[in-house]
């Protein structure tokens, strides 16, 4: 199985910060890397595809970067509705797909 | 507008089978692969099984393969699991989700909570 590894597991930053957030998998998966948001009691929701391809209607200080084996999203000046936990997804080779463990973003 | 609705979650206890459903609707569900994704109680996602749209080919994670079983009636436009001998690391929220580009998930459920306790 492919293993993906995603730091920090949380992080606290201000209105307007630039935040990033790095995946890491466990041997090269291309750019066969997606970006899921999820708040609370919620399903989770598809911000990027294909490492940096910003999904229909994702407003665009959302981006991903990367190939191979490490990946990073940035949201360049956070706001308050993107606090939320953020999943890295390889969709490199199945089964299984994996995810990582995630990371909580708080505002200040 | 297009949307997953899931159904049929509920408290089973170890042992017993149970069967969830995914209502489609808004698209052309036959021409979709469909995925479950699980999410334990305060844990991240994992995924569980997939279905090609034609149903002839479907996947499953390990930790279900045997147990779980995913199909589809696209004449219902209705994704299925039949999960049996349910474990209590069963429990969970269990979403469907639609596949896009190279199986990442651009529609998912609700979820529905499967909770297996004796």
């Amino acid at each position: 199985d492919i293993q993906m590894t995603q730091s920090p597991s949380s992080l606290s930053a201000s209105v307007g910060d630039r935040v990033t957030i790095t995946c890491r998998a466990s041997q090269s998966i291309a750019t066969d890397l997606n970006w899921y948001q999820q708040k609370p009691g919620t399903a989770p929701k598809l911000l990027i595809y294909a490492a940096s391809s910003l999904q229909s209607g994702i407003p665009s200080r959302f981006a991903g970067s990367g190939s191979g084996t490490d990946f990073t999203l940035t949201i360049s000046s956070l706001q308050p509705e993107d606090c939320a936990t953020y999943y890295c997804q390889q969709s490199y080779t199945l089964p299984p797909l994996t995810f990582g463990g995630g990371t909580k973003v708080e505002i200040k | 507008q297009v949307q997953l609705v899931e159904s049929g979650g509920g408290v089973v206890q170890p042992g017993r089978s149970l069967r969830l459903s995914c209502g489609a609707s808004g698209f052309t569900f036959s021409t979709y692969g469909m995925h479950w994704v699980r999410q334990a109680p305060g844990k991240g996602l994992e995924w569980v099984a997939v279905i090609s749209s034609d149903g002839s080919t479907k996947h499953y994670r390990d930790s279900v393969e045997g147990r779980f079983t995913i199909s589809r009636d696209n004449s219902k436009n209705t994704l299925y699991v039949q999960m049996s001998s349910l474990r209590t690391e069963d429990t969970a929220v269990y979403y469907c989700a639609r596949e896009a580009y190279r199986w990442a998930f651009d529609i998912w459920g609700q979820g529905t909570m499967v909770t297996v306790s004796s």
